[in-house]
């Protein structure tokens, strides 16, 4: 089945506590991105990578870091979290290089930085 | 920068109505128009795409139109049902993806 995963699903954390949310997606998609969604907000562009070793800044990455050493996936490095990540994230993937093509999300993961 | 504006933010009906979702741009550069929807605490599932030279696509009870040059874009649900009850959002696609903050509908039975 075509699918993006994320793991963990739930996560509560402390402030300063370093922690990865991984993304893995099985459709050879290059292109993958993170997104946070919070109230009010709507969903907001984190990270994206057009390919292996190729990744850029979306439209809130502080905070945030990301590495695209294969294909297949994205992780979504917290180094030092504070409460203001609190928020849903989402991991996404496209086939090509860009963003015009359809997104695929992964289910989510919901964090709390206490 | 694109700004996307989805109309009305929360919606009501009845079993069986059929409504409008509206999504409006303010940049009609787009490749194309993706319309999702959420159910609570769960992620995106994507409806529909429309690419930029298309102006509507139909999957079931589900028909989204395109207008680029006016920067709008709706979404039609016909024969509404409780299940249709979700949020519902619109994504433009250019050189970044940028979301509407989505529309809540929820159908009474």
């Amino acid at each position: 089945e075509a699918q993006v995963t994320q793991n963990p699903r739930y996560l509560i954390t402390v402030t300063g506590k370093k922690l990865t949310v991984t993304c893995s997606q099985n459709m050879n998609h290059e292109y993958m991105s993170w997104y946070r969604q919070d109230p009010g907000l709507g969903l907001r562009q984190i990270y994206y990578s057009m390919n292996v070793e190729v990744t850029d800044k979306g439209d809130v990455p502080e905070g945030y870091k990301v590495s695209r050493k294969e294909k297949r996936n994205f992780p979504l490095i917290l180094e030092s979290p504070s409460p203001n990540q609190t928020s849903l994230y989402f991991c996404a993937s496209t086939k090509g290089q860009s963003s015009y093509n359809e997104q695929f999300f992964g289910p989510g993961t919901r964090l709390t930085v206490l | 920068k694109q700004e996307v504006t989805q109309i009305p933010a929360a919606l009501s009906v009845p079993e069986g109505e059929n409504l409008v979702l509206n999504c409006s741009f303010t940049d009609s550069a787009i490749y194309n128009l993706q319309w999702f929807r959420q159910d609570p605490g769960k992620g995106l599932t994507s409806l529909l795409l429309i690419q930029s030279s298309q102006r509507e696509q139909t999957s079931g009870r589900l028909n989204a139109s395109l207008d680029k040059s006016s920067g709008r874009s709706t979404l039609y649900i016909a024969a509404s049902q409780p299940g249709d009850s979700a949020t519902y959002l619109c994504a433009v696609l250019s050189n970044d993806m940028r979301f509407g903050a989505g529309t809540r509908l929820t159908v009474k039975p």
